[in-house]
């Protein structure tokens, strides 16, 4: 059982690329959110999915486009990276609202 | 709107001292709360929650936590620290109207280091 898996591990961009952040879970749960984590401030939800076909957009958006297509996979997409998203990734996943969340192991992006 | 704060984003003990660390919540609605620990180069891993059952919340690895309406707080603690606590620590909050979605508030995160 692998859990919530997050491809790659770590990337570089330059300014203005773009790029997908992979996630898939294989524990067939419904919901599904994207979180960044920057020292001094926790975790900020990116966006997030209720279920294939349903997303909605969290505390901080801006330049990035997600969506859920299956059950299991939910890719984040940043569409023109700036150095403002550096930053490490986490995908998480829940079976049910009562909000605990198993998450992956992270991807760390550098954009330059 | 929800929000958490831990007070205190670096906390040192020597190993076998208490582990104290704590967060505080502000929530309009009835809270789930939770405490996730971070290893580094790891995501993280749920330690306890409450759900409004009991109030005191036993958690893995000798945590625990004791939700305090009146004070609005949810500290972390453990009796006696050892060296593998050394970690992040995160306090988080949702809304336990059922409409969470799997969304949570985190709080800054807490650095525990231990001494031997």
């Amino acid at each position: 059982n692998a859990g919530v898996t997050q491809t790659p591990k770590f990337q570089v961009l330059k300014t203005g690329q773009s790029m997908t952040l992979q996630c898939a879970q294989d524990m067939n749960h419904e919901y599904m959110s994207w979180y960044r984590q920057d020292p001094g401030m926790g975790l900020r939800l990116i966006h997030y999915s209720v279920g294939a076909g349903i997303t909605d957009q969290g505390e901080v958006p801006n330049g990035y486009n997600v969506s859920r297509s299956t059950t299991e996979d939910f890719p984040l997409r940043l569409l023109s990276a700036a150095p403002s998203q550096t930053s490490v990734y986490f995908c998480a996943s829940s079976y049910s609202t009562n909000g605990r969340l198993h998450f992956g192991n992270g991807t760390r992006l550098t954009v330059t | 709107a929800q929000s958490v704060t831990q007070l205190g984003s670096h906390v040192s003990v020597s190993e076998g001292a208490l582990v104290l660390l704590r967060c505080n919540y502000s929530s309009s609605v009835p809270p789930y709360l939770f405490w996730y620990v971070q290893y580094p180069n790891q995501g993280l891993q749920l330690l306890l929650k409450y759900t409004s059952a009991a109030t005191l919340v036993k958690g893995i690895n000798g945590f625990e936590a004791e939700f305090k309406k009146s004070e609005t707080s949810f500290h972390l603690t453990k009796p006696s620290a050892h060296m593998s606590d050394a970690a992040e620590y995160f306090c988080a909050v949702s809304d336990a109207g059922g409409t969470s979605y799997g969304k949570l508030t985190f709080g800054q995160g807490t650095i525990l280091t231990v001494h031997p």
